[in-house]
């Protein structure tokens, strides 16, 4: 069965330095996004994106961050000078299209841990 | 904005005992998803609905649109159905790609 993959599955990083959380979301899909869940809260939206463009964003979604679709496979996060509150499991999705019956498939997550 | 709000937030029950998680939305949504997450932090998806009930196995899930209500319910629990059950609501417009609005979750665990 296809499935969201993310890489790495735990990132440890200085404050202050940049990271990039990378995703490859399943082959058909049209719409991802990136949430992020901090310890013993409840998950967030951040981003979504389709044909390319951020389609949505919350207003965590800052100028500290950004995504890309560099080569049509991978769907990336990144948080340019990292700050401790940016601490959390952030977690890529991706559906085939929006609407009933179009679920949206979780991967296994990303835990950030910053110091 | 669309708040979600789930019941009970933790629950601890027998093996065998039927399980209701409750999950109800401030403003109308396109579908409502139940979502399982496992200590690891994995994210599952169980069900997503528009209106009526579904049915998967042990598990049922049922909406009001009317009511802005969801239940979950889980027919004889088993300790292999801990974990954290989260309700999501579905904003998507037609065009757009609106992410999910996620409750705080329901940490369920059935004891043996």
């Amino acid at each position: 069965e296809p499935e969201v993959t993310q890489t790495p599955s735990h990132q440890v990083t200085q404050m202050g330095q940049e990271v990039i959380l990378r995703c490859v979301p399943i082959s058909n899909h049209l719409y991802f996004y990136w949430y992020r869940q901090i310890l013993g809260q409840k998950v967030e939206f951040l981003v979504s994106f389709y044909n390319n463009e951020i389609s949505e964003k919350s207003e965590i979604f800052d100028d500290q961050f950004s995504v890309e679709r560099p080569d049509g496979s991978n769907f990336t996060l990144k948080i340019r000078s990292t700050k401790l509150e940016d601490s959390a499991m952030y977690f890529c999705a991706s559906r085939a299209r929006t609407g009933v019956p179009y679920e949206q498939y979780f991967g296994p997550g990303t835990r950030l841990t910053v110091t | 904005k669309n708040e979600v709000e789930q019941s009970p937030q933790n629950l601890t029950a027998q093996e065998g005992e039927f399980i209701t998680i409750n999950c109800s939305y401030s403003v109308g949504i396109s579908a409502l998803h139940w979502l399982q997450q496992h200590p690891g932090g994995g994210i599952v998806s169980l069900f997503m609905l528009s209106s009526g009930k579904k049915k998967h196995g042990r598990l049922i899930a049922t909406i009001n649109i009317q009511e802005k209500h969801s239940s979950l319910h889980i027919t004889a629990s088993h300790p292999r159905d801990s974990a954290v059950y989260i309700c999501a609501g579905d904003m998507y417009s037609g065009g757009g790609a609106d992410g999910l609005t996620f409750g705080k979750g329901t940490h369920l665990i059935i004891q043996p």
